[in-house]
């Protein structure tokens, strides 16, 4: 079974300052994805980043960061320079076949607030 | 924009009664999700639909159906509703969904609130 694990609830930072979101998943495939959505107050999913489960570089886009290690099975997101725009709530997610299908699991997301 | 579209935007209905979300993917994908977001159970694949037939079931209540229709638009069938199906109810759509991974874009959403 799938699983995604965000510990992390709620989180406050003041703007400008620097939030790692974790994420931790359980999969028996060998060939997975991640991601990373925002769910601004307006309700609506926004992409942020895929990654397969082959690719282990960290990306970096802006001020988004992700960290991706297969060791320990994570694969978390930083925001550096933090602004209030970034307010929402973060979910992390993964993808694996399911029969003949691929299955989205998504953890159980991270409210981030960022304070002006 | 992701291209996927939810009608109504939001829905406010009374226990007991029954609603139909519609759901029309991007042009070309032939793959249609929905999943469910409530407070208590997060975001829940309920369903996906490929080319009009069903292709992986997740935690969809029986009260709960979905079909694809031939022009590939979607709807998702809540009857009997509880006050527990209050939630953002999300369709996505994929190129295909099958053997070959293919990204899955998101609709806007349709909120429903049962009283």
């Amino acid at each position: 079974a799938q699983k995604v694990t965000q510990a992390q609830t709620e989180i406050s930072v003041v703007e400008k300052e620097d939030v790692t979101l974790d994420c931790v998943y359980e999969t028996r495939d060998t060939t997975y994805y991640l991601f990373w959505y925002k769910q601004p107050p307006s309700g609506e999913l926004v992409f942020l980043i895929r990654r397969n489960s082959f690719d282990e570089q960290n990306e970096i886009s802006g001020r988004y960061s992700w960290n991706f290690q297969k060791s320990t099975s994570s694969f978390n997101f930083t925001i550096t320079a933090s602004q209030v725009v970034d307010s929402a709530v973060y979910f992390c997610a993964l993808s694996g076949v399911r029969g003949s299908a691929w299955q989205l699991t998504f953890g159980s997301g991270t409210q981030l607030t960022v304070l002006p | 924009d992701s291209g996927v579209t939810q009608t109504p935007k939001h829905l406010i209905t009374a226990t007991g009664q029954r609603v139909t979300l519609r759901c029309s993917p991007r042009s070309g994908d032939l793959s249609v999700y929905w999943y469910q977001q409530s407070l208590d159970q997060g975001l829940q694949f309920l369903i996906q639909y490929y080319n009009g037939e069903e292709r992986a079931k997740g935690n969809i209540l029986e009260r709960f159906s979905a079909q694809q229709f031939p022009d590939l638009h979607s709807e998702l069938n809540l009857s009997s509703l509880e006050l527990g199906d209050s939630a953002l109810y999300f369709c996505a759509s994929s190129l295909s969904g099958l053997a070959r991974y293919n990204e899955q874009f998101f609709g806007p959403g349709t909120r429903l609130t049962v009283l």
